[in-house]
C-alpha cells in the first residue's frame, strides 16, 4: 500500500515562513490534500489539488507538489497557525482503493 | 448548511459490537463519496472505509470483515457496523464528506465533530 512520511515536528519563529513536507514514491503523479488540525477539532482542509485554497483559508497557505516531495508552505506564520498538519492522497493502485493520510505533523510556532 | 453529525459511541467490551451514525443535513449523502476516519488518542488520522455515490464499498485492510459502511437514503445517514472490537479500534470516528463533483482522487470538504469508542474491559 501507499505510504506518506511527514517529520513529526516543525518549528518555526512567528512571521517567518514554515514548509511541511509529504514524501511518497512518484506523489507528484498524485493529487494531494492538506488538512489543519487544532486539539480537540476536526480536521480542517486547508489545501486541495495540490494548490489550491477553500475559501477562508489565508494566502499565506499555499502548496505543490513535484517529484516524490509534496510541500505545505505557510508565510508570515501567526501563532494561531500552530496546530497539526496531514497530507492526504487516494491510492487507487490496488484492486481495493482508498484514502491515504501522512503521519502528521506538529507545528510549533515559537 | 452543510453538516455531519455523528452518534453512537461509547464505552464497549473487546468481541464486542457498536453501530455509529452520521446524520447529514444540506446535502443528499448518496450523492457523495462519504467515509469513515478514525483518530486513536494522540496519534495520526486513519481512513477506515469509504462507500461510494454508486454503493460501492471499500475499508482499510485494519477493520476489513469486522466493519460494514452503510447508508440509509431515507433517513439521510450513514452509518459504520463495527464487530469483533479491538482494543486497538479504541478512537474517535469521524464521519467525512467528499465534494459532489468528485469521483474518486479527492479530498474531504465536511467532517463531522467525531464520536468517541473505547474499547475495554
Amino acid at each position: 500500500s501507499y505510504v506518506l512520511t511527514q517529520p513529526p515536528s516543525v518549528s518555526v519563529a512567528p512571521g517567518k515562513t514554515a514548509r511541511i513536507t509529504c514524501g511518497g514514491n512518484n506523489i507528484g503523479s498524485k493529487s494531494v490534500h492538506w488538512y489543519q488540525q487544532k486539539p480537540g477539532q476536526a480536521p480542517v482542509l486547508v489545501i486541495y489539488y495540490d494548490s489550491d485554497r477553500p475559501s477562508g483559508i489565508p494566502e499565506r497557505f499555499s502548496g505543490s507538489n513535484s517529484g516524490n516531495t509534496a510541500t505545505l508552505t505557510i508565510s508570515r506564520v501567526e501563532a494561531g497557525d500552530e496546530a497539526d498538519y496531514y497530507c492526504q492522497v487516494w491510492d487507487s493502485s490496488s484492486d481495493h482503493p482508498g484514502v491515504v493520510f501522512g503521519g502528521g505533523t506538529k507545528l510549533t510556532v515559537l | 448548511e452543510v453538516q455531519l453529525v455523528e452518534s453512537g459511541g461509547g464505552l464497549v467490551q473487546p468481541g464486542g459490537s457498536l453501530r455509529l451514525s452520521c446524520a447529514a443535513s444540506g446535502f443528499t449523502v448518496s450523492s457523495n463519496y462519504m467515509s469513515w476516519v478514525r483518530q486513536a488518542p494522540g496519534k495520526g488520522l486513519e481512513w477506515v472505509s469509504v462507500i461510494y455515490s454508486g454503493g460501492s464499498t471499500y475499508y482499510a485492510d485494519s477493520v476489513k470483515g469486522r466493519f460494514t459502511i452503510s447508508r440509509d437514503n431515507s433517513k439521510n445517514t450513514l452509518y459504520l457496523q463495527m464487530n469483533s472490537l479491538r482494543a486497538e479500534d479504541t478512537a474517535v470516528y469521524y464521519c467525512a464528506r467528499e465534494p459532489a463533483y468528485c469521483g474518486g482522487d479527492c479530498y474531504f470538504d465536511y467532517w463531522g465533530q467525531g464520536t468517541l469508542v473505547t474499547v475495554s474491559s
